[in-house]
């Protein structure tokens, strides 16, 4: 069965702190997604990573794939209110036949001043 | 603009009643995606469709049907076979399959 898991699940964190996002999955694939989901909202597309040692940078987010591990790790640099959502990451597991993503459980972060 | 829209954003169901929810794209698209989330949980693909007039169907299909009549429109119905129907649908597209999915605002789905 294929399975994207993240870790953690919740994560309350200060402003100002850093902190990592881990997400594993569990057949090959060489291209990933984020997407961040603020509360009763859809989701927002933040970052593909499309193959082996990728890193995406925006603001205070990145995101990185090692496909070898199949892993991908989002980084929260100096963390603001303002990053409060939770946060998917997808697998695209057959992405030259249809594009279907396989989501992780989400990562619900909370930062508080 | 270019989007998606979903609507309605919110709608009620009756016990044995099929129900359809509409999602446009003015993207010119491709490739269309249906989703349930439920609370707390991840996404899982109900039906995909990569080109007009054909549509695959996803992990979860059972109790729900689509068409793909035209680029910009892939309606999702939910039948009264969906026994728990119950969750917020979210409908997506991209350029072609294989490439970022965009998503619509939702339809939160309730039962009466």
């Amino acid at each position: 069965e294929l399975k994207v898991e993240q870790n953690p699940l919740f994560l309350s964190m200060q402003e100002g702190k850093n902190y990592t996002i881990y997400c594993n999955y569990s057949t090959t694939s060489d291209r990933l997604y984020w997407y961040r989901q603020d509360p009763g909202k859809s989701l927002e597309s933040l970052f593909v990573l499309l193959s082996n040692g990728a890193v995406k940078q925006e603001g205070r987010l990145m995101a990185s794939l090692d496909t070898k591990a199949r892993l991908s790790t989002l980084h929260i640099t100096a963390a603001v209110h303002d990053l409060s959502a939770t946060y998917f990451c997808a697998v695209d597991v057959f992405y030259n036949q249809g594009g279907k993503l396989i989501f992780g459980q989400g990562t619900e972060l909370s930062v508080k001043p | 603009d270019g989007g998606i829209t979903q609507s309605p954003k919110y709608l009620f169901r009756k016990e044995g009643q099929n129900v359809t929810l509409s999602c446009e794209q003015n993207l010119n698209h491709d490739a269309m995606y249906w989703y349930r989330q439920d609370p707390g949980q991840g996404l899982r693909l109900i039906y995909y469709s990569q080109i007009v007039n054909d549509f695959q169907k996803g992990d979860i299909a059972e109790g729900y049907s689509v068409s793909r009549e035209k680029k910009e429109s892939f309606p999702l119905t939910v039948t009264s076979a969906q026994k728990n129907p119950t969750a917020f649908y979210l409908c997506a597209s991209s350029i072609d399959g294989g490439e970022t999915q965009y998503f619509g605002p939702g339809t939160r789905l309730l039962v009466l």
